[in-house]
């Protein structure tokens, strides 16, 4: 079964840090991009981040630059997200998306909550 | 970051048609056209269509997308209750090297 696992989610203050992981399973993970989408309760889908295949390039969107760092281990199947800086606004569902041509393979998503 | 633009919601009678929008630019939807993902209450994402209109395995074939120049629209027949979801659009934006969403569009079946 193509499966993608999250977690290290939970509630941190703000200006704290936290690691996401994210497990695949089912299927050949080093042959797909990664990406890492949230979304705030009640809102849309926000794209965070993406890393090749390799895991020699990655890029982010605007609001995460310097506080977050995508990086993968092929040899685990595995995806991470270092958080840092945390703030408010990045309380959300975060979700880890496989690429081959789109967004084809979806996590659980785990949750993220700012606040002290 | 712009996003792609979506009416937030649609509604129409069971077994008529729905026809959702995303208008974006020639820097995203009209540079590689759109990828469309249907996100159940509770649930996380899953895609429905990308590019020229390629559906994932599984997709019922009444799921269709299509392009005019910076718009895509995802076109549903036959609509059934389960239907009843939040639909998104989403595309590569080449200025922005970045992926954009639409803020998404509540589809009610009536």
């Amino acid at each position: 079964e193509v499966q993608l696992v999250e977690s290290g989610g939970g509630l941190v203050l703000p200006g704290g840090s936290l690691r996401l992981s994210c497990a695949a399973s089912g299927f050949t993970f080093s042959s797909y991009w990664m990406h890492w989408v949230r979304q705030a309760p009640g809102k849309g889908l926000v794209w965070v981040s993406r890393i090749n295949n390799d895991g020699s390039s990655t890029i982010y969107t605007d609001s995460v630059k310097g506080r977050f760092t995508i990086s993968r281990d092929n040899a685990k199947n595995t995806l991470y997200l270092q958080m840092n800086s945390l703030r408010a606004e990045d309380t959300a569902v975060y979700y880890c998306a496989g690429e081959k041509d789109a967004f084809e393979i979806w996590g659980q998503g785990t949750v993220v909550t700012v606040s002290s | 970051q712009a996003g792609l633009t979506q009416p937030p919601s649609v509604s129409k009678d069971l077994r008529q048609t729905a026809t959702l929008t995303c208008t974006g630019n020639s820097n995203n939807v009209g540079n590689q056209g759109a990828a469309w993902l249907q996100q159940l209450q509770g649930h996380p994402p899953k895609l429905l269509s990308y590019r020229k209109n390629n559906r994932p395995s599984g997709i019922s074939e009444r799921f269709s997308a299509s392009r005019s120049g910076n718009t895509a629209s995802l076109t549903i027949t036959g609509l059934q209750p389960e239907d009843e979801a939040d639909y998104y659009c989403s595309a590569w934006d080449t200025s922005l090297s970045a992926w954009v969403f639409g803020g998404g569009t509540k589809l009610t079946v009536l």
